[in-house]
């Protein structure tokens, strides 16, 4: 039971314009959202965050969206450019039963970005 | 300005040999992860640490032992290694904080025959 899903396991979009990665969670007790880039031979490395008591956040060509009643999350890049071709991974965060989270992830399967010029 | 250091980058076993990865961080973080990623299902997390001298379970930790006798040492150890045990680790760490925002290492490939 994946916790966190991104069902398209690929997206192809042309550059300058606007690319969306999807993300679903199951688990209401997720409080953070984060998004983060990979590139092959490379760790991820961490893009953007939003907070459950949040709709959305921006930050420069990045914007996340979180529509809490759909438990769908997704990441809006504009303009899309070449160098954003990676792997995008959708990850979560919540509180256990004792109130910690200890800061573990629940990652996505990951989205194959390619932006062709 | 290292980051996360993963050694070694790659390695091919025999199954039911042993080994062990290391993880080096120079940032002073408390939390320290290990993840495991396969095709098609994301980063798992095995084992992880919130201080020194402390290690957890994750989702996925049977068949690997973990240490942190130091602060900026997190190692990951197979015993008997199976070739389910075939994949790319990364190593993470943090500072607490909300959101907790992990920095990982370059990663670790390790084929087990």
């Amino acid at each position: 039971d994946q916790q966190v899903k991104q069902n398209s396991p690929s997206l192809s979009v042309q550059e300058g314009r606007i690319s969306i990665l999807n993300c679903d969670y199951t688990n209401s007790m997720f409080d953070y959202f984060l998004w983060y880039k990979k590139y092959p031979a490379e760790g991820p490395t961490f893009l953007i965050s939003i907070s459950s008591i949040k709709d959305k956040n921006e930050d420069g060509r990045f914007t996340v969206f979180l529509n809490k009643s759909a438990k769908h999350l997704s990441l809006h890049i504009v303009p899309s450019q070449p160098g954003d071709s990676a792997v995008y991974f959708c990850a979560a965060s919540g509180q256990d039963a004792g109130g910690t989270s200890y800061g573990k992830l629940t990652f996505g399967q990951g989205t194959i970005l390619t932006v062709h010029p | 300005n290292a980051g996360v250091t993963q050694t070694p980058k790659f390695r091919v076993l025999k199954t039911g040999q042993s080994m062990t990865l290391l993880c080096a961080q120079d940032m002073n973080h408390e939390y320290m992860y290990w993840y495991r990623q396969d095709p098609g299902m994301g980063l798992r997390l095995i084992h992880y640490s919130v201080g020194e001298g402390t290690t957890a379970k994750g989702e996925v930790p049977d068949g690997y032992n973990v240490s942190r006798l130091k602060k900026q040492n997190f190692l990951l150890g197979l015993e008997s290694a199976a070739p389910s045990q075939t994949s790319v680790y990364f190593c993470a760490s943090s500072y607490p904080g909300i959101p907790n925002i992990q920095y990982f290492g370059a990663g670790t490939r390790l084929s087990v025959l």
